[in-house]
């Protein structure tokens, strides 16, 4: 089974510019979560959506962060602009909430913003 | 709101013992608890959970975890470790009195196994 994939795996790019992080979820998963990794605060739940409908973002940092859901097979995750202290690991995970909580993640998106 | 505390940023274990990785929580309901792992630039792999039953509850790679609920602890255990477990772990909570679907993770817990 493929698992939840996220593109790009890495990105550089220059303070100011958009950022676009994209999450394809396991298929027939109705729950999409968009984490953040820092060393410095660990692992935050910044948003998530069950049935393509947003839930809890009250982990948005502020109003550069915005995330979609347009159909069940899709997310975006988009900065803009982009700060250095955006650089982080962000994390995709999904689930299929009837099945007992577990969350699935996806291999990350390194993002660099210099 | 519910929290998770792992108390140790690090834990060092030679190859072959038994190792114990620290994790205690904090629900308003009954907790729904899981152990996640995460090796260098991937990331994180369900390792297993406890949701209800059996307190001693049994996972991949041959890690258990056990539910105490006087303790408010959920403790991962393997009888005998192998280099190939270090990793980063990570504990996480959700509560079920909650109508949010959240699961708030600890701050994880790095494992080193030295041959």
């Amino acid at each position: 089974d493929a698992g939840v994939i996220q593109s790009p795996r890495h990105e550089v790019t220059e303070m100011g510019q958009e950022v676009t992080l994209r999450c394809k979820p396991i298929s027939g998963h109705n729950s999409l979560f968009w984490y953040r990794q820092t060393m410095m605060r660990g692992l935050e739940l910044l948003i998530y959506f069950n049935n393509n409908v947003p839930i809890d973002d009250s982990g948005m940092p502020e109003d550069r962060f915005s995330a979609k859901m347009p159909n069940a097979s899709f997310s975006t995750l988009k900065i803009q602009p982009s700060e250095p202290r955006d650089s982080a690991v962000y994390f995709c995970a999904s689930r299929l909430r009837e099945s007992g909580n577990t969350i699935y993640f996806g291999e990350g998106s390194w993002l660099t913003v210099v | 709101a519910q929290s998770v505390a792992q108390p140790e940023d690090q834990v060092n274990v030679a190859e072959g013992n038994p190792l114990t990785v620290k994790c205690t929580y904090s629900v308003s309901g009954n907790p729904y608890l899981f152990w996640y792992v995460q090796y260098p630039n991937r990331g994180l792999q369900f390792l297993l959970k406890y949701i209800t039953g059996d307190n001693l509850v049994k996972g991949s790679y041959g890690f258990e975890a056990e539910f105490n609920k006087s303790q408010t602890s959920f403790h991962l255990k393997k009888p005998s470790a192998l280099v190939s477990d270090s990793a980063l772990y990570f504990c996480a909570v959700r509560d079920d009195n909650t109508g949010f679907q959240k699961l708030v993770f600890g701050t994880g817990t790095r494992l080193l196994v030295s041959p």
